[in-house]
């Protein structure tokens, strides 16, 4: 069974830079595993930030960014604003037709 | 504007069945792989489900092979997924997600419909 692991949590200062990785249990993320991020905050659906590694939505604000980063997909967030504090998820696509989510981030900006 | 409207959820028996719907509109339904997600209660998303366009191709979780059903409707701009012998485990919020065209991804979600398996 394939795993997804993220950080269960980071926090990150105001203006500051963080960044959120994503890692498979079968070796390096490539840009293969179409990797996806997710923003959830509480009470609501996921919102959809990076798709295609580092592919942003027409929605996503600039001071989000997605790349490959030592073998992990990675999600940075650059200027964090305190509206930024949510739950944060990645998803690998395997074999082009299903996909597993990671664990998911708990960030926080303080 | 997308949106993406799930019903159908609520409380069922173990063992019992369910059959999720999700209305869309705002873009060509026909055009798009269309997918169901799920969440429970407190914790992390799973992705349990896709179809493509023409709804001849079809992906599941191994958790529910055998156990749910995704179908589509173009001509009613619908998603299906049927749920059977459905167990506690199974009690989610479920979402209902269109996928990105050309790279593989998720984009727009609904609000959820929440499944709740108890007796």
């Amino acid at each position: 069974q394939t795993v997804v692991t993220q950080e269960p949590s980071l926090t990150v200062s105001p203006g500051g830079t963080v960044t959120l990785t994503c890692a498979s249990s079968t070796g390096a993320v490539t840009s293969g595993y179409s990797p996806n991020w997710f923003q959830q905050k509480p009470g609501q659906a996921p919102r959809a930030l990076i798709y295609g590694t580092s592919n942003k939505h027409s929605w996503t604000p600039a001071r989000f960014s997605g790349s490959l980063l030592g073998g992990k997909a990675a999600l940075t967030l650059s200027g964090a604003q305190p509206e930024d504090e949510a739950d944060y998820y990645c998803l690998l696509i395997y074999g082009g037709v299903g996909g597993v989510f990671g664990g998911g981030t708990k960030l926080t900006v303080l | 504007e997308v949106q993406l409207v799930e019903s159908g959820g609520g409380l069922v028996q173990p063992g019992g069945s369910l059959r999720l719907s999700c209305a869309a509109s705002g873009f060509t339904f026909s055009s798009y792989w269309m997918n169901w997600v799920r969440q429970a209660p407190g914790k992390g998303l799973e992705w349990v489900a896709n179809i493509n366009q023409d709804g001849s191709e079809k992906y599941y979780v191994d958790s529910v092979k055998g156990q749910f059903t995704i179908s589509r409707d173009n001509a009613k701009n619908s998603l299906y997924l049927q749920m059977n012998s459905l167990r506690a485990e199974d009690t989610a919020v479920y979402y209902c997600v269109r996928g990105t065209i050309g790279v593989a991804g998720l984009d727009y979600w609904g609000q959820g419909t929440l499944v709740t398996v108890s007796s």
